[in-house]
Formats: C-alpha cells, structure tokens, sequence
C-alpha cells in the first residue's frame, strides 16, 4: 500500500534552534498535511498544502509542497518549548476521497 | 473552540465487554466521519469511514463485527468495540473532514481504551 516516509524519527534541539522535518512517498499526493499531536489529545491541523511548489507559513511554521507532488517539508524557526510534540505529515491521494494517509511522525524534544 | 468531541474521554474496562465511544461534530454536518486507532508511539491508523445513514466502510484487516459503527445523525458517530480484549487497547479518535476534497480533517480530543 502507499507509504510517507517521514524523517526524521526524533529531534533532539536546544530551545531557539530552527527544526526541519520532511515527508517523502512513491506516490503522487492531491494534498499535503502538516499535524501536531501533544501527549493524550488529537492531533491538530499546522498548515495544509494544495499545489505543487506551494509554500505556505504559519507564524514560525512554514511548509512546502514539493513540485513532483511527492515530498513536503515543515520548518520550525526559532523552537520554544510548548513545539514540543509529534508532527506527522499526512497526504491525500486523490480529490475525490476524503482519506488521508500518515507519516510516522517526528518527535521534537527540547533540552533544556 | 472545538470542532469535535468524543465522549469518554477514557474508559477501562474488563475483557469480554463492550464499550461505546462517541464522536460529535459540534459545528458542522457530517455525513462522513473517520474512526482511528494509534497505539503507544505509534502513527494513526484509520479504521473505517463513518457513513451518515449508510454502513461503514471498513479498512483491510479491520474487522467489522468486532469494531461496530453507527452513524445515525448528521452530528454523531459511535464506535463500538466489541467482546473487547486487552490488545484493543489503544487510543481511539475520530476526525471530521471539513474542506470537500481537500483531504483537510479536524480531529477529535481521542478516547483512551484500556481493557484488563
């Protein structure tokens, strides 16, 4: 079945660091997801990409569709301590279904 | 605010009983819903495609007379796991997708399940 190859798998940063995650697949995405989860919630839609070469920002959050339509990134600029989480990179395969599938997610620790 | 609750938020329970989780969209109408599974530092995993009024589509491998799905009114689904077992544990959410095919989901708050 289709995959997201999400990288990478933890981060270990010092708060005020830039962070960059990426998602990559073999498939060709209609959309591009970017989600946070903290510790015993749901997760929490950051940023959502709907073109290729599409780069989006959400305050210190920026996001890029890449132009195969099959990779994105996430940027974090200047890490405080309440970005710690999981991010994971979600994808839609087709316009039509409303199923999105998952990356495994990047876990962003910050030391103290 | 909101956009999704589910009701509990957890529950423990004893093997061999059932246990209900509610999923409610709090501002839009929801003729389709999603019901998730994540285990312990694991990815989400959908389950199955809530259907308003309609039977549930299941994904492979999930199995549709254990994990029982109503979709009864255009603002809640239920999921229902059956003669739960301690592997049912997990936590379990839901999510509403709001953008028509965008792909765009807002999840609900989860419900932690533990069966002993």
């Amino acid at each position: 079945g289709q995959q997201l190859n999400q990288s990478p798998q933890s981060m270990f940063i010092q708060e005020g660091e830039d962070v960059s995650m990426n998602c990559t697949s073999s498939s060709i995405f209609n959309t591009w997801l970017w989600y946070k989860q903290d510790p015993g919630e749901g997760p929490v839609l950051l940023i959502a990409l709907y073109k290729a070469g599409e780069l989006t920002s959400n305050g210190r959050l920026t996001a890029q569709f890449g132009t195969t339509r099959k990779d994105s990134f996430l940027n974090i600029s200047a890490s405080i301590p309440s970005d710690v989480g999981i991010y994971f990179c979600a994808g839609q395969l087709a316009i039509w279904d409303d199923k999105i599938i998952f990356g495994k997610g990047t876990r962003l620790h910050i030391l103290p | 605010g909101a956009v999704v609750s589910q009701h509990p938020s957890w529950v423990i329970c004893k093997s061999g009983t059932s246990v209900k989780i509610e999923c409610r969209s709090l501002d839009f109408q929801a003729t389709t819903m999603f019901w998730y599974r994540q285990f312990p530092k694991q990815s989400l995993m959908l389950m199955a495609t809530s259907n308003e009024g309609s039977k549930a589509t299941y994904e492979q491998g999930v199995e549709k007379d254990k994990f029982l799905i109503n979709h009864a009114s255009l603002t809640l689904s239920t999921l229902t796991v059956t003669s739960a077992h301690p592997e049912d544990s997990s936590f379990y959410i839901c999510s509403l997708p709001v953008g028509q095919g965008s792909g765009e989901q807002y999840f609900g708050p989860g419900t932690r399940l533990t069966v002993t």
